[in-house]
C-alpha cells in the first residue's frame, strides 16, 4: 500500500539529549513536510523540502535540524536547544498542486 | 503572513442534523487553496474538503460542503445529515502560493481547530 509511515509512535527525550524522529514515504511525491501540534493549537511548520538535498526552514524551526539524503525519507531531530520539544509530530508530503497526505504521527515527550 | 481564525473551539449536533464550522481568513494573495482537515482520536489528519480560490462555486463532498466568500475572506464547512463517526476535531487551513519561485512545495496555515461533538 502506498502512504507515509512515522516512526515510532511514541518517543521519551531526556535532558540534554538529541532523538530523531522518521518519515518514510512510498507515494513517489517530491515535497515533504514537518508539522508540530501543540494542545489547543493547529499545526505549525518545522520543515519543509522540495527535493533531494533541498530542504528549507519553517515558522518554527529553531531547535530542529533535517536532511533529505533520499526522495522517500524526510527525518527530523529534535535537539538539545529545542527547550519544549513535547508535541505532536507529523509528517505531511505532497506532490504538484494535490493537497498534502499526513502520516499518523510521532508524540514526543519529556522523561 | 497569513492568518486563519476559527472562533468556535467547540461545537455539538445531534445525529442526523446539520451544523456550520466557521473560519475565517487574512491573506493579500488573490490565488490560493482553502481546505478542511478532520482529525479524529487516532489524530490522523484527513482531508474533508477543498476549494480552489478563482473558484465561485462552492464545494462539496457528499455530505460536506463549504460556504466560500471570498470578499469576505470567509470559509465555513457545513456537514449534513451528521453521523457519530464525524466527532473530530476540524482544521480549516490556507494554502499559499508556492514557497519558492521553482517547485510546487507549499504552506499550509492552519487554524486553531473547532471540536465537533455529535449526539444521540
Amino acid at each position: 500500500d502506498g502512504g507515509i509511515t512515522q516512526s515510532p509512535k511514541y518517543l521519551f527525550r531526556k535532558e540534554g539529549q538529541n532523538v530523531t524522529l522518521s518519515c518514510e514515504q512510498n507515494l513517489n511525491h517530491d515535497a515533504m513536510y514537518w508539522y508540530r501540534q501543540d494542545p489547543g493549537q493547529g499545526l505549525r511548520l518545522i520543515y519543509y523540502s522540495q527535493i533531494v538535498n533541498d530542504f528549507q526552514k519553517g515558522d518554527i524551526a529553531e531547535g530542529y535540524s533535517v536532511s533529505r539524503e533520499k526522495k522517500e525519507s524526510f527525518p527530523l531531530t529534535v535537539t538539545s536547544a529545542q527547550k519544549n520539544p513535547t508535541a505532536f509530530y507529523l509528517c505531511a508530503t505532497s506532490r504538484g498542486v494535490q493537497p498534502q497526505h499526513f502520516g499518523d504521527g510521532t508524540r514526543l515527550s519529556i522523561l | 503572513a497569513q492568518t486563519v481564525t476559527q472562533s468556535q473551539p467547540e461545537m455539538s449536533v445531534q445525529e442526523a442534523e446539520t451544523v456550520t464550522l466557521s473560519c475565517t481568513y487574512d491573506t493579500s494573495e488573490s490565488d490560493y487553496y482553502l481546505f478542511w482537515y478532520k482529525q479524529p482520536p487516532s489524530r490522523q489528519m484527513i482531508l474533508v474538503i477543498r476549494q480552489e480560490a478563482y473558484k465561485q462555486q462552492n464545494a462539496t463532498e457528499n455530505r460536506f460542503s463549504v460556504n466560500f466568500q471570498k470578499a469576505a475572506k470567509s470559509f465555513s464547512l457545513k456537514i449534513s445529515d451528521s453521523q457519530l463517526g464525524d466527532a473530530a476535531m476540524y482544521f480549516c487551513a490556507y494554502r499559499s502560493t508556492a514557497l519558492r519561485p521553482t517547485g510546487t512545495a507549499s504552506k499550509l496555515t492552519f487554524g486553531t481547530g473547532t471540536r465537533l461533538q455529535v449526539t444521540l
